[in-house]
């Protein structure tokens, strides 16, 4: 089945605790991007990437890492996790990184809980 | 900086029809439309690209005016299933998912 998977589903860390949330298609997809959806305030990207070893900044970055070494894996790294990083992340992959018909397909979303 | 979406919910009764506006303050070069269930991940609708076009996806279409850096998505003869937060995203050229930002969303509720 064509799909994007994210691990954990749910978190619950402490501030400073390093963590990888990983994010997986199986779709053969050239581009990825995570974002997190908090209340009130919609889905922000944190980053994306266009290839593999190819990445840039969303319009949120700020404490967040990525990689991309295999095209079929994304995994976000809070290397000091704080209280304000606390939202639902989801994780999304697309064929392309541009075209009319370029749908992205999301995972499931992880909801990340810091205390 | 996010596009702004009006209104921020509507309710309608099956059958009723319902637009759903998005506005940007900067150039637009395509306009993404995303459906989210409650407790579900975003579902693509589709994708506008400069130009001005209009498209349709069974009852909802969508139009795109970057004279007025706008675009609206009209949802016709509304059925149960198309409850839901509605978003828009404006994107780069070509319908690019680069620095893909989203609006706040436009929480639509159809009741029987």
């Amino acid at each position: 089945e064509a799909q994007v998977t994210q691990n954990p589903r749910y978190l619950i860390t402490v501030t400073g605790k390093k963590l990888t949330v990983t994010c997986s298609q199986n779709m053969n997809h050239e581009y990825m991007s995570w974002y997190r959806q908090d209340p009130g305030l919609g889905l922000r990207q944190i980053y994306y990437s266009m290839n593999v070893e190819v990445t840039d900044k969303g319009d949120v970055p700020e404490g967040y890492k990525v990689s991309r070494k295999e095209k079929r894996n994304f995994p976000l790294i809070l290397e000091s996790p704080s209280p304000n990083q606390t939202s639902l992340y989801f994780c999304a992959s697309s064929l392309w990184a541009s075209g009319s018909s370029n749908e992205q397909f999301f995972g499931p979303g992880t909801r990340l809980t810091v205390l | 900086q996010q596009p702004v979406q009006s209104p921020q919910a509507v309710i309608l009764r099956e059958g009723e029809d319902a637009v759903i506006n998005c506005s940007s303050s900067k150039a637009l070069y395509s306009v993404h439309w995303y459906r989210q269930k409650h407790g579900e991940a975003p579902v693509f609708l589709m994708i506008l690209l400069k130009g001005g076009e209009q498209k349709g996806h069974d009852k909802i279409s969508a139009s795109f005016n970057e004279k007025k850096q706008q675009s609206s998505l009209y949802l016709t003869a509304s059925q149960l299933s198309y409850s839901g937060t509605y978003f828009c995203g404006t994107g780069g050229s070509g319908g690019s998912n680069y620095k893909l930002t989203f609006g706040k969303g436009t929480l639509l509720t159809v009741n029987p």
